[in-house]
């Protein structure tokens, strides 16, 4: 069975640092393509990042330079480090598996960390 | 970059009929997915590549896409219906997913 669980989510001054951990169980985080997924108060679902198989990752703009996406085959494991948190990061964050080539999609989530950033 | 729009929200009597549409510029021209998230929970995938069901989700949830308009209709609506939708596609230019803002589908 495709399981995901989220951890690492807390209150955060603004400023401040945070990793996120996505530990995998069922599949292999580093045969698939992998995305951060956020979701904040009374707003819709946004996405953050993407790793691929080959390694390469890209990122939403308000989060570029300051957040990092990375994996750990043998912990089978996604990570996402938050540096220089703000106040609009404040969100549940999600961890999806993806699939297809042509038509790219989530076919599994975790139940998401809450990350609030706030003095 | 790609914009896809969603009424913010739409109210269904039980039994009845809610179609849920995600407008954008020849998004018939595109591949189109739906998710569904419930109060507290996770996202679920209910219709990917236009209009097919992962398995375990009911047949009551179908998809369509043609034109400037993408639909999911779900038939005989229930209770446990209710939640967000939200319409995603691919951006292939920059290599990320584009989701709609959301219809937060409710039952009366």
């Amino acid at each position: 069975e495709v399981q995901m669980v989220e951890s690492g989510g807390r209150l955060v001054q603004p400023g401040g640092s945070l990793r996120l951990s996505c530990a995998a169980s069922g599949f292999t985080v580093s045969s698939n393509f992998m995305s951060w997924v956020r979701k904040a108060p009374g707003k819709g679902l946004e996405w953050v990042s993407v790793i691929y198989s080959d390694g390469s990752t890209y990122y939403a703009d308000s989060v570029k330079d300051r957040f990092t996406v990375s994996r750990d085959h043998a912990e089978n494991t996604l990570y996402l480090q938050m540096n220089s948190l703000r106040g609009e990061d404040t969100a549940m964050y999600y961890c999806a598996r993806g699939t297809g080539v042509s038509s790219s999609r989530y076919d599994s989530w975790g139940q998401g960390t809450l990350v609030t950033v706030s003095s | 970059s790609y914009v896809l729009t969603q009424p913010p929200s739409m109210s269904v009597a039980p039994g009845q009929t809610a179609r849920i549409t995600c407008a954008g510029n020849n998004v018939g021209g595109r591949t189109v997915h739906w998710y569904q998230q419930k109060p507290g929970q996770a996202p679920v995938l209910v219709v990917y590549d236009d209009s097919d069901r992962p398995s375990g989700i009911p047949e009551r949830f179908s998809g369509s896409n043609s034109g400037n308009t993408a639909t999911l209709t779900v038939t005989r609506v229930e209770a446990g219906d209710e939640g967000e939708y939200y319409c995603q596609v691919w951006e292939n230019s920059w290599d990320h997913p584009v989701f709609g803002g959301g219809t937060k589908l409710t039952v009366l």
